[in-house]
């Protein structure tokens, strides 16, 4: 099986501008997450995509968003761009596992896109 | 709320030295419990899991057990090699938060020879 796929794997961009970063998951994943990864802030949860609907969200501005396809691929879009936006953009897609208390996830990560804001 | 902890680096080591990584969590449910690696300009990869207590993860020489009593899922390999040099992240994954995972803060490794 192919493994998550995301492009581009690197884009340079100016302060104010958008950027949209695409993902495609691992075949028969529905489910795909978005995680910035800076130095100092380390991996931090962007959102996640279940069948299309946004399941869960984390704490950021909402100039940045995502969405889903009907195929599973996953875009994240950032508008206005700013210089603290530079970072690695991880996108991951799951594997529901059965555990003690019922069912959760294990994820699969692509190479990641890196961003760099100028 | 869920969360993990994870010694803070960096760690250096010899070529053939012990390796622990400590990982402690909280979690409000019964979580599953992984450990991910790094490599220098590559995303996350898995490297081991455990979904149950006393469970024993392990892959490519490394082990964790998944120890409820003292929550807590320590990595470590009995020898490691300059090709280990990486990131590890713990992490976990609640069934009461759905998908969300939660991962610790990242733990640098630097094997010499």
């Amino acid at each position: 099986k192919a493994g998550v796929t995301q492009t581009p794997r690197y884009l340079i961009k100016t302060r104010g501008q958008q950027v949209t970063l695409s993902c495609s998951p691992i075949s028969g994943h529905r489910s795909v997450s978005w995680y910035q990864q800076t130095p100092g802030q380390g991996l931090q949860f962007l959102f996640e995509y279940f069948s299309e609907t946004q399941r869960n969200k984390g704490n950021f501005p909402g100039r940045f968003s995502g969405r889903q396809f009907s195929n599973s691929r996953s875009e994240m879009n950032v508008s206005t761009l700013e210089l603290g936006d530079s970072a690695l953009y991880l996108c991951a897609s799951s594997l529901p596992i059965y555990g003690l208390a019922g069912h959760s996830y294990e994820q699969y990560f692509g190479p990641g896109t890196r961003l760099t804001v100028t | 709320g869920d969360s993990v902890t994870q010694m803070e680096g960096p760690v250096t080591l010899s070529e053939e030295a012990f390796l622990t990584i400590n990982c402690t969590y909280t979690a409000t449910g019964y979580p599953s419990l992984f450990w991910y690696v790094q490599y220098p300009g590559e995303g996350l990869q898995l490297l081991l899991k455990a979904t149950k207590a006393d469970d024993k993860g392990s892959n490519k020489g490394f082990e964790a057990t998944y120890r409820k009593e003292t929550t807590s899922f320590h990595l470590e390999k009995g020898s490691v090699q300059v090709s280990d040099s990486a990131v590890y992240f713990c992490a976990l994954s609640d069934w009461n938060t759905g998908n969300q995972f939660y991962f610790g803060t990242g733990t640098s490794l630097t094997v010499i020879p």
